[in-house]
């Protein structure tokens, strides 16, 4: 079966670095996406992964190994507003491209 | 540059209604996805449309059908509700069915009573 694990909730400090994981089982892997989410709120686009490595955008980064089934989200130099929930969605293609989601990652930022 | 709009915002109902819910993709985009999302979990697929047709569905019973107009445009309809329907709907599209990222309205969260 199809199955994306990330921790469930964690905290940092504003201004410090956090690292989420995320580690799937799927067939016909076809990217990798992050996704921010506020409470309440729609998801918002953060980063995509395909190939192997790391791709930097701003404060976020987003690292991809395909062997090892893993991938994090890199958050530099935090801020308040980063206090969100991180949601990590791997693309199948046997399944037309359908994106399947893990349950997301609740991060809280302290001052 | 228009995003993704969804209507209504927030809607009460009470279990055995009736619910349409109605999603306007991005500018430019042709396939449009309906999610569902309980609180504290990640989305579940409900299906996809393209080309006015269905092409792909989540595990969700018959109550849940669609719609995809010529303008692209979606609807979701969802009859006899449940209380368990309560939750944040959301529609997301993209370009062309696969190989583009998706991009999410603001949902529409259900209440049913």
């Amino acid at each position: 079966g199809q199955n994306i694990d990330q921790p469930t909730e964690m905290t940092a400090t504003e201004g410090a670095i956090v690292q989420i994981n995320c580690t799937y089982q799927t067939s016909g892997f076809n990217g990798l996406f992050w996704y921010q989410q506020h409470a309440g709120e729609a998801p918002t686009f953060l980063s995509y992964n395909v190939l192997d490595g790391l791709e930097e955008k701003g404060r976020f980064s987003s690292f991809l190994s395909r062997s090892k089934g893993y991938s994090y989200l890199l958050l530099k130099e935090l801020q308040m507003k980063d206090s969100a929930s991180y949601l990590c969605a791997v693309r199948v293609k046997d399944s037309n491209y359908q994106l399947i989601w893990g349950a997301g990652t609740k991060l809280i930022i302290k001052p | 540059d228009a995003g993704v709009t969804q209507s209504p915002t927030h809607l009460i109902k009470t279990r055995g209604q009736q619910v349409t819910l109605r999603c306007s993709p991005k500018s430019g985009h042709d396939t449009v996805s309906w999610y569902q999302q309980a609180l504290g979990q990640g989305p579940q697929f409900i299906f996809q449309y393209y080309e006015e047709e269905e092409r792909q569905r989540g595990n969700f019973p018959d109550r849940f059908s669609g719609h995809q107009f010529p303008n692209y445009s979606s609807e979701l309809n969802v009859n006899a509700l449940l209380l368990g329907d309560s939750a944040l709907y959301l529609c997301a599209s993209s370009l062309v069915l696969g190989g583009e990222t998706q991009y999410f309205g603001p949902g529409t969260r259900l209440l049913v009573l």
